[in-house]
């Protein structure tokens, strides 16, 4: 069954930076498109990043535009979230999710979910 | 960037009754709207997509309706399981992908 596992959240001051991941398995990964979706505590769902199957498309949300970036190794069913200049209000779980799409083509809906990493910009 | 609002905030329900939760975009979104579910302390599940096409494995009381605008999400008949908060997200004009605010389904 498909399986997405994130992991590298954890405690950060202020200004700095963090990296997250994101396993896949049961899935021939290479050929979706991935994003990154993120909750802050109580709140509601906001969408950060999306990355194509083969990495030559990416798109940001305004709020973390120039400093998160967003990446893949294929030959490692591993997405990843580069996060810099890290700020209170990024404080959130952040989830990676598949795309519904496949292949050359994306939809930007997602079927599939992992459980989150909690990602907390504290001093 | 579309907003999309949810309502009613909060819907209180007896299992067995039936909800209709809205979602309304700022602009037409076609029939480029999924519902999702989420439970405390789970991720969201994929319910409908394209406005009312039901997702693998979700069962029939959940349907879903509208376009352009005005969309409904409905539970025929509520099961025990089915208390919980939900969520719509269009994909019509992006980046951004966005959501909804949610309405959360309560046992009254």
């Amino acid at each position: 069954q498909v399986q997405l596992v994130e992991s590298g959240g954890g405690v950060v001051q202020p200004g700095r930076s963090l990296r997250l991941s994101c396993a896949a398995s049961g899935i021939t990964f290479s050929t979706y498109g991935m994003h990154w979706v993120r909750q802050a505590p109580g709140k509601g769902l906001e969408w950060v990043a999306f990355i194509s199957y083969d990495g030559s498309n990416k798109y940001f949300a305004d709020s973390v535009k120039g400093r998160f970036t967003i990446s893949r190794d294929n030959s490692k069913n591993t997405l990843f979230l580069q996060m810099n200049s890290l700020r209170a209000e990024d404080t959130a779980l952040y989830y990676c999710a598949k795309d519904y799409g496949s292949s050359s083509w994306y939809r930007g809906d997602f079927d599939y979910w992992g459980q989150g990493t909690l990602v907390t910009v504290s001093s | 960037e579309i907003v999309l609002t949810q309502s009613p905030a909060t819907l209180s329900l007896s299992p067995g009754e039936r909800a209709s939760l809205s979602c309304r975009a700022s602009q037409s979104v076609s029939n480029y709207l999924a519902w999702y579910q989420q439970k405390p302390g789970q991720a969201p599940r994929l319910l409908i997509y394209d406005a009312s096409n039901r997702a693998t494995g979700i069962p029939a009381r959940f349907s879903g309706s509208g376009s352009g605008t005005d969309f409904t999400l409905t539970i025929s008949s509520l099961e025990p399981e089915d208390f919980a908060v939900y969520y719509c997200q269009q994909r019509s004009h992006w980046p951004p992908l966005t959501f909804g605010g949610g309405t959360k389904v309560e046992i009254k």
